[in-house]
């Protein structure tokens, strides 16, 4: 099982839809969590962070389960530059006191006209 | 937020020769640097720590003595690959942390490498 997991869709939504996305990760020392945006040959951008208690950016919203070790992204009013690839992040505590970083495989969204 | 550079942004060469690749933080001092390797429509794949003034970490299955990395100092870092073949043809990519940043682990990746060696 992969340590984070997410279904690479695609999802083709149109503009003003609603979509959702999930991702879940395997590990409990899982310490912070990240949802980060990939355009086409283009470097991840930090899209948001995610917190228990959700965290909302304008039509973002990230919501963090750690009983159920999920994480969700819902974007509201679908742009048509909303379009790309989202991936969830997750940082993993280490017993040399760091952490490594896991990215999952990317959601791609597709928003049409 | 942070910025961090890359350069070359692409580069073609032929098999067997090697390619350095540098990474840098513009506006704040990384101790820490990573590298990543992304293969078309597949995950960003960790390939190794770079910590300035010590040895690298790699990651599993990635030989260091095929990717040399170097940290001199604390907004720089260089990935050379040695000897490329073409299966090493993918999109390199570096990021750092800001230890002053208001998300302590947030990533800040520069714009990416493509590498093709024919």
């Amino acid at each position: 099982r992969k340590e984070v997991e997410q279904d690479p869709g695609p999802f083709n939504v149109p503009e003003g839809a609603t979509v959702a996305f999930n991702c879940t990760y395997s590990n409990s020392a899982s310490q912070s969590f990240f949802w980060y945006r990939q355009d086409c040959r283009k470097e991840p951008k930090l899209l948001m962070s995610v917190y228990s208690s959700g965290n909302e950016d304008g039509r973002f919203t990230a919501q963090l389960n750690r009983a159920s070790q999920y994480i969700s992204l819902l974007i509201r009013d679908s742009k048509l530059s909303d379009s790309a690839t989202y991936l969830c992040v997750v940082n993993i505590g280490e017993r040399t006191g760091g952490f490594k970083t896991i990215f999952g495989a990317g959601t791609r969204l597709f928003v049409k006209a | 937020g942070a910025v961090v550079s890359q350069h070359p942004s692409w580069v073609i060469c032929k098999s067997g020769t090697s390619v350095k690749i540098e990474c840098r933080s513009l506006d704040f001092q990384a101790t820490t640097m990573f590298w990543y390797r992304q293969f078309p429509k597949q995950s960003l794949m960790l390939m190794a720590t770079s910590n300035e003034g010590s040895k690298a970490t790699y990651e599993q299955g990635v030989e260091k003595d095929k990717f040399l990395i170097n940290h001199a100092s604390l907004t720089l870092s260089t990935l050379t690959v040695t000897s490329a073949h073409p299966e090493d043809s993918s999109f390199y990519i570096c990021s750092a942390r800001d230890p002053t940043g208001l998300v302590f682990y947030e990533q800040y990746f520069g714009p990416g490498t493509r590498l093709t060696v024919t």
